[in-house]
Formats: C-alpha cells, structure tokens, sequence
C-alpha cells in the first residue's frame, strides 16, 4: 500500500532555533515528493517540490532533501520565527497518476 | 484575488440535512480536486476534474456524495443526508496541467469549509 508516514507528530522549539522534520514513504512508482505548510484553519501551501533526481531543494529558510534509494525525505528550518508555527505535510505524486498522498503531517509550534 | 476560494468557510448542519460546497479555481486552471481532512490527518483524496469531466472517484466517496463541475470553471460538492461522520474540513485545489516530466502540476489549495454535523 503507498503510504507517507511523517515524524515527529508534533514538536515545539524556542525561536531562532533550528528543526528537521521527517518523511518515509513507500509510494512506488515515484514522480515527485512535496512539502506543504498548513496554517491552522487555511488550505496547504507548496513550499518545495522534488523530482527523483534532486537531492536538495531550498525555499528560504526551508531546506528540502531527498534520498530516492531510502524513500526518506526530509525538510530543515533555519532560525525559526514565530510564524513558522504550523502543519508541515509531506506529499508524495504516484508516477503517472494525478493522485496526491498525504502524510498526516508535523505539527510545529515555535514558542518566543 | 487570483486564489482558489470556496465558500462557505464554515458550515453547521443537523444530521440528515444536505449540504452543498462551492470551490471557484484559478481562472487558467484545468483541473479541479476535492480532499477530505480530519483533524491531526493529512488531506484525503476524494474526486477530480479535468475540465468539466470527473476523472476519478476515491472510494471515500460514497453515494451520497456528489461533485459537478459542469462548465469546467467552478465547482460543487453535494453532501446529502449528512453524518457526524462527514465533520471534517473539505478541501478544493486546483491546477493547471502540465508534462510530468516538469515536475508535475502543482495544487493550489483553497482555505477549505469546514463542516459541523451535529
């Protein structure tokens, strides 16, 4: 079954602070793995996206990577702000297919 | 606004009404998608269009829900003889389609409605 399983649940750091969020998945065929922010009560939005063949990607302060051959993604915050606080959801693209798989995703709170 | 937007944001029902969503996409968009989010879940795929046609349908999709996008601009989601299972925030995207090979099209999400069966 393609699944996208993300860790920490949930997970609160101090401002300025830096965090890695996780993400295995076992989506196969692969085309394509995302993460999302999803503020509290809004629809998710892109903040990276990764093909097979790209092992980081970078969004500002968001620093995406990616290992195919593992199935491992992760996504890296850098001095984190009090806006930060948030869902970030991993989603990985079935290759071929317009379907989208959620992770359930990471609750961040960053606290002053 | 050039944003995906649904309306309404919030909807209170009593168990056994029906209810109807509006999700209006990106106006260059083709194609349309529904997701279902429960709280502390990730969004769950229920239907999709391109254009005015529905291409697929989750299998959360049950009878008695129905999606039309009938001149391949906006969107409805009929849910009738509501559940309290049916709580849970409804979400709409849109995207243009795009070669695979370009890292796929991405979702636009709207804010969602989030509906209360009570």
């Amino acid at each position: 079954k393609n699944q996208v399983e993300q860790s920490p649940q949930s997970l609160i750091i101090l401002e300025g602070k830096n965090c890695t969020l996780q993400c295995n998945y076992t989506v196969s065929p692969f085309s394509n793995l995302r993460w999302y922010k999803q503020d509290t009560g809004r629809g998710p939005v892109s903040l990276t996206i990764m093909t097979f063949s790209e092992n980081t990607k970078s969004n500002g302060r968001y620093t995406a990577t990616l290992d195919a051959d593992t199935k491992q993604s992760s996504l890296h915050i850098t001095a984190s702000q009090l806006s930060d606080s948030a869902s970030y959801i991993c989603v990985v693209r079935e290759g071929g297919y317009n379907k989208l798989i959620f992770g359930a995703g990471t609750r961040l709170a960053v606290h002053p | 606004d050039t944003g995906v937007s649904q309306d309404p944001r919030h909807k209170i029902t009593k168990r056994g009404q029906n209810v109807t969503f509006r999700c209006d996409p990106i106006s260059e968009h083709n194609r349309l998608y529904w997701y279902r989010q429960t709280l502390g879940q990730g969004p769950e795929f229920l239907t999709y269009f391109q254009n005015e046609a529905q291409l697929e349908k989750s299998r959360l999709l049950s009878d008695r829900f129905s999606a039309e996008r009938p001149k391949g601009s906006f969107s409805t989601l009929e849910i009738q003889r509501t559940e309290q299972g049916d709580s849970a925030m409804y979400l709409c995207a849109s995207s243009l389609s795009v070669s695979v090979g370009q890292g796929g099209n991405t979702q636009y999400f709207g804010p969602g409605t989030r509906l209360t069966v009570l």
